[in-house]
This record gives C-alpha cells, structure tokens and sequence, in this order.
C-alpha cells in the first residue's frame, strides 16, 4: 500500500539556519514526489517535485528537496531559512500506474515550520 | 496565466441547508480534484475528474456529496444537508495529465462554516 509519513508535526528554526522538513514514503515502484507549502488562510503553492533524474531538486523560493532511494526519503531542505518562511508544508506521493498505482495522490498530514526571528 | 478560482470564498450555513461550491481550473487543464481540509489537519481527497472519464467518487464521505464537471471546464460541488461536521475548507485543484505524470495546481479554497 502506498503511504507517506512526515515524522515531525512542528520544525523549529532560527533565521538564518539551515531548515529540513522530513518526509519518508512507501509505494510500488518508482514514486513521484511533491511538496507543497501551505500559507496561513490561502491554498497550497507547489514547491517542487521528483519524477525521475537527478537526486537532488531544486524549486521555488531557494528550496530543495533529496531523493534517497535506499531510505525511502525526500527531505525538504533550504539553506537559510526566512521568517516568511514559516508555513505548513506538505509532501505527497504516488506511485507509477503501470506498477499497479492509481491516479491518487496520498498525502502527508503536514509539518508545522516556525522560523523565528 | 489565471490560476485555479473558487468561489465563494468563505460560506457560513445553516445545518440543513444545501451549499454548492464552485471551481475554476486552469485553462486546458484535463484533471480536476476535490479536497476536504478540516481545521489543523491534512489533505482528503473527494472526488476527481479526468477529461470525459467516468469521475473516481471514491473519497466521497457520504451519498450527500456529489460533484459535477461538464468536459474540461467548471466544477461544482455540491453537500445536500449540511452538517456541522461538514465545516472544512474545500480545495480544488487542476492538473495537465500527460499519460504519465501531473502536477496539481491548487485554488485558494472555500471555507464552509455550517451551523
């Protein structure tokens, strides 16, 4: 069965300091992997997302996000985080149809992310 | 390019009452998705259409949801008797499906606020 777990419900960073968002997953086959960003009172934004390729992604807003195959795993990260960035964030994932996935996209229940001045 | 609309906006009712709740997607947008958020929590999927397809109802949470998509424009849904437990913000979101992979792309959501 295909699921994703954000292990952390609230991240906690200073400005100025690297951030990671966890986010770890099982599906059949090779999965695709999104994040979203969540701002107070409005819709999900799209950040990025894995499809094949390069491990490392790069999106909006300076984030970047790492596919690790072995540990099942694709981990937001941003360098140096900003206040603005506090947000909820989402990671989602499916698998590919022809390994028996549907269309649905099964999403985690969100990180928190509060960066402090 | 205009993104995905939805309206109303916000929407406060009265247990009991219908609502019906619109969204725009992006224009040639093949695939349309219906989200429920309650207050603090995650993503659950409702509904989805994709082109002329059958829709996957499979999310719906009770015969009083319905959804309607007319080929690749305009959706709505709509909750026949409204309760309180219906008090979420609904998200729909819009995607170009190539055959094998799709990005959604959300609207800002209506917020329903039953009773």
């Amino acid at each position: 069965a295909q699921s994703v777990a954000q292990p952390e419900d609230q991240v906690n960073v200073a400005e100025g300091n690297p951030l990671t968002v966890k986010c770890t997953y099982s599906v059949s086959g090779n999965p695709y992997l999104f994040w979203y960003v969540q701002y107070p009172n409005r819709g999900l934004q799209f950040l990025l997302k894995y499809i094949t390729g390069d491990n490392l992604v790069k999106g909006s807003y300076g984030f970047e996000a790492e596919f690790n195959k072995s540990q099942t795993s694709f981990h937001l990260k941003k360098p140096s985080a900003l206040v603005s960035d506090s947000a909820l964030y989402f990671c989602a994932v499916r698998g590919p149809i022809n390994a028996g996935n549907n269309r649905k996209l099964i999403w985690g229940l969100g990180t928190s992310l509060a960066v402090n001045p | 390019g205009a993104g995905v609309s939805q309206s109303p906006s916000n929407k406060v009712t009265e247990k009991g009452k219908d609502v019906e709740l619109r969204c725009d997607p992006i224009s040639g947008h093949t695939a349309l998705y219906w989200y429920r958020q309650r207050l603090g929590q995650g993503l659950e999927f409702l509904i989805y259409f994709q082109g002329n397809s059958a829709p996957d109802k499979s999310g719906l949470p009770s015969d009083r949801f319905s959804a309607e998509r007319t080929g690749e424009s305009v959706s709505t849904l709509t909750i026949q008797r409204t309760q309180q437990e219906d008090s979420a913000v609904y998200l729909c979101a819009s995607s170009f499906y190539n055959g094998l992979q799709e990005t959604q792309y959300f609207g800002p959501g209506t917020r329903l606020l039953v009773l």
